[in-house]
Formats: structure tokens, C-alpha cells, sequence
């Protein structure tokens, strides 16, 4: 059975700061994993995705994750933070060898940006 | 690509009324997703098409809901008596394979 878990529902950081949001899944397969992000009264917008090539993925706007298979881990981070990055990120697994509708989305965490 | 559209963007309307959502996908696309997002339970899956198929409905909260894919650029889910409780953001999203979807901005609905 798949699931997600997205350990803090809130993190807040100063602009300029890293950021690490986390994420901790468990599959019964050869999982995909992706990030993405919900701006206030947006739709969502992938971020970035593994799906078993390189573990270390790079995003859209400086974010990029880890797959860390031992952890079962897929954290996202960022060097330094911009006030645009403030926005909920939801964390998502799907099994690549069964149906579309296992695709499990985490609780999401909302990232606040202090100036 | 225009991306996922969806309309109305915001719906207010009384308890009991029927509401219909539309969603026309991404060109191409052959999977088509529909979620509902609340506070309290976060991002829900309601139901996929897999080139215009009903595959999984198993999310759809009860028989007040439905949806329908008459062909490959349309979707529609409708709510029929609509209740308060209802009230949600509703996400239309597709995508060409299993996993990376692509989000349409949202219908807001509001049962009064």
C-alpha cells in the first residue's frame, strides 16, 4: 500500500534562508514522486518529479529534491528563500506499474516566508 | 497550450439547486482527474477517464454526484441536489500518462 507523509504542516523561514520541506513515503513499487506547489486561490503546479532516473532532481524556480531510497525520503529544498515561495507544497507518490488512481497526495505544508 | 480550463471559476448557489462544473483538458491528454479540496480533508480524488472511460469513481462522496466525459476536450461534474456541505474548491486536472497531471485553476463553489 502507498502513503505520504509530509512531517510539518507549516515551516516558516526568513528571506534568504534554505528551506527544507519533508516528505517520507512508503510503496509497494518502483514509486514516482513529485512536489508541487499551490499559491493562494491557484491551481497546483508540478515542481518537479523522480521517476528512477537521477535521485537528485532539479525543479522550477531553485527547488530541487533528494530520492533517498534507504529513508524512503523525498525532501524538498532550496538555498535561499524569496518571498514568492511562500504557498502550500504538496507532496505526491504514485506507483509507476499500477493504475492512475493510485496516486496519493500528502496533507501539504505551508511555507511562510518572514521578511 | 492553454493549459487545463475550467469554468465557472466561482459558483454561489442555494441548497438544493442542481451545479454543473466543466473542464476541457489539455490537448492530448487521455487522463482526466477530479478533485475537490477542503480544509478538512485537504485534496480528495473524486473520479478519472482514461480516454473518456470512467475508471475509478470509488472517491465520489455519494449518488448526489456525477460526472461525464462525452468526448475528449469536455468533462462535467455535476452536483444534483447540491448541500453546504459540498462547498470546496473543485480541481480538474489531466495529464498524458499516470503521474504528472496538470491542474486547472479551480472552481470555488459556495452552498448557501
Amino acid at each position: 500500500a502507498q502513503s505520504v507523509t509530509q512531517l510539518d504542516s507549516h515551516v516558516s523561514v526568513s528571506e534568504g534562508t534554505p528551506v527544507l520541506l519533508r516528505c517520507n513515503y512508503s510503496s509497494s513499487y518502483s514509486p514516482s514522486l513529485f512536489w508541487y506547489v499551490q499559491h493562494p486561490n491557484k491551481g497546483l503546479q508540478l515542481l518537479l518529479k523522480y521517476t528512477s532516473a537521477a535521485t537528485l532532481v532539479k525543479g522550477i524556480n531553485g527547488f530541487e529534491a533528494e530520492f533517498k531510497k534507504s529513508e524512503t525520503s523525498f525532501h524538498l529544498t532550496k538555498p535561499s528563500a524569496h518571498m514568492s515561495d511562500a504557498a502550500e507544497y504538496f507532496c505526491v507518490v504514485s506507483d509507476q506499474d499500477s493504475s492512475a488512481s493510485k496516486i496519493i497526495f500528502g496533507s501539504g505544508t505551508r511555507l511562510s516566508i518572514r521578511p | 497550450d492553454a493549459g487545463v480550463i475550467q469554468s465557472p471559476r466561482h459558483e454561489v448557489t442555494e441548497m438544493g439547486q442542481e451545479v454543473t462544473l466543466r473542464c476541457k483538458p489539455i490537448s492530448g491528454h487521455d487522463y482526466l482527474f477530479w478533485y475537490r479540496q477542503t480544509m478538512m480533508r485537504g485534496l480528495e480524488l473524486l473520479i478519472y477517464f482514461n480516454n473518456n472511460v470512467p475508471i475509478d469513481d470509488s472517491g465520489m462522496p455519494e449518488d448526489r454526484f456525477s460526472a461525464k466525459m462525452p468526448n475528449a476536450s469536455f468533462s462535467t461534474l455535476k452536483i444534483q441536489p447540491s448541500e453546504p456541505r459540498d462547498s470546496a474548491v473543485y480541481f480538474c486536472a489531466s495529464s498524458l500518462r499516470p503521474g504528472t497531471q496538470y491542474f486547472g485553476p479551480g472552481t470555488r463553489l459556495t452552498v448557501l
